[in-house]
């Protein structure tokens, strides 16, 4: 079945290092892929998007490019703070207004 | 932005008890909401797909005697955990896109989730 499979945390960073979380799926179709950031205490944000390949998402300083041939949408951030700190999730969806797949999270933690 | 509230943010019980989690959408209309479990440092599991005016569509190996869900209207469903016990413990989040109003339509709005502990 469709899956979303991301890089196994925690992250743990220096404030201004280089950030990338791998993320990979498997899905029938040509899905809609995600990332969403959970901040500690606070509900799931939309931090970016790609509905199409070679789409790139953008938000924030992160980017991820939907890449159907290696069949992934890894996230990267050029220069991280402390803020950016959360739980990063991969997620994709099959359809538009159906449920989402998740990934299992990545804990980034940055340190000043 | 689009805001999704959940009613209560956290909530203890006894066992045997049930409890109702409350999820509405504040500036725009959704026909379908989704609930999710999110186990400690774990993902989000899809438990169940509700529909205004309709019956939920429950996913495989989800109880829907345990775990009733209304949608009475456009901008509130509601998850009942009926005989909590222990194993219902976790982190119960609602999702849903807009079918009109302000928010955009391609997004999935999340609400901040609520924290079940039964004792």
């Amino acid at each position: 079945g469709d899956s979303v499979t991301q890089m196994e945390g925690p992250v743990t960073l220096s404030e201004e290092a280089f950030l990338t979380i791998n993320c990979t799926y498997t899905a029938t179709g040509y899905p809609s892929l995600f990332w969403y950031v959970q901040y500690p205490g606070e509900g799931l944000q939309l931090l970016l998007k790609a509905t199409k390949a070679d789409d790139k998402g953008s938000n924030k300083g992160f980017e991820a490019t939907y890449r159907k041939e290696t069949t992934s949408f890894h996230l990267e951030k050029g220069s991280v703070q402390v803020s950016d700190s959360a739980v990063y999730f991969c997620a994709l969806s099959v359809q538009a207004g159906t449920a989402l797949i998740f990934g299992k999270g990545t804990t980034l933690s940055v340190s000043s | 932005g689009a805001v999704v509230s959940q009613h209560p943010s956290w909530v203890i019980c006894k066992s045997g008890t049930s409890v109702k989690i409350e999820c509405r959408s504040l500036d725009f209309q959704a026909t379908t909401m989704f609930w999710y479990r999110q186990f400690p440092k774990q993902s989000l599991m899809l438990m169940a797909t509700s529909n205004e005016g309709s019956k939920a569509t429950y996913e495989q190996g989800v109880e829907k005697d345990k775990f009733l869900i209304n949608h009475a209207s456009l901008t509130l469903s509601t998850l009942t955990v009926t005989s909590a016990h222990p194993e219902d413990s976790s982190f119960y989040i609602c999702s849903t896109y807009s079918t009109s109003g302000r928010a955009n339509t391609d997004t999935q709005y999340f609400g901040p989730g609520t924290r079940l502990t039964v004792l």
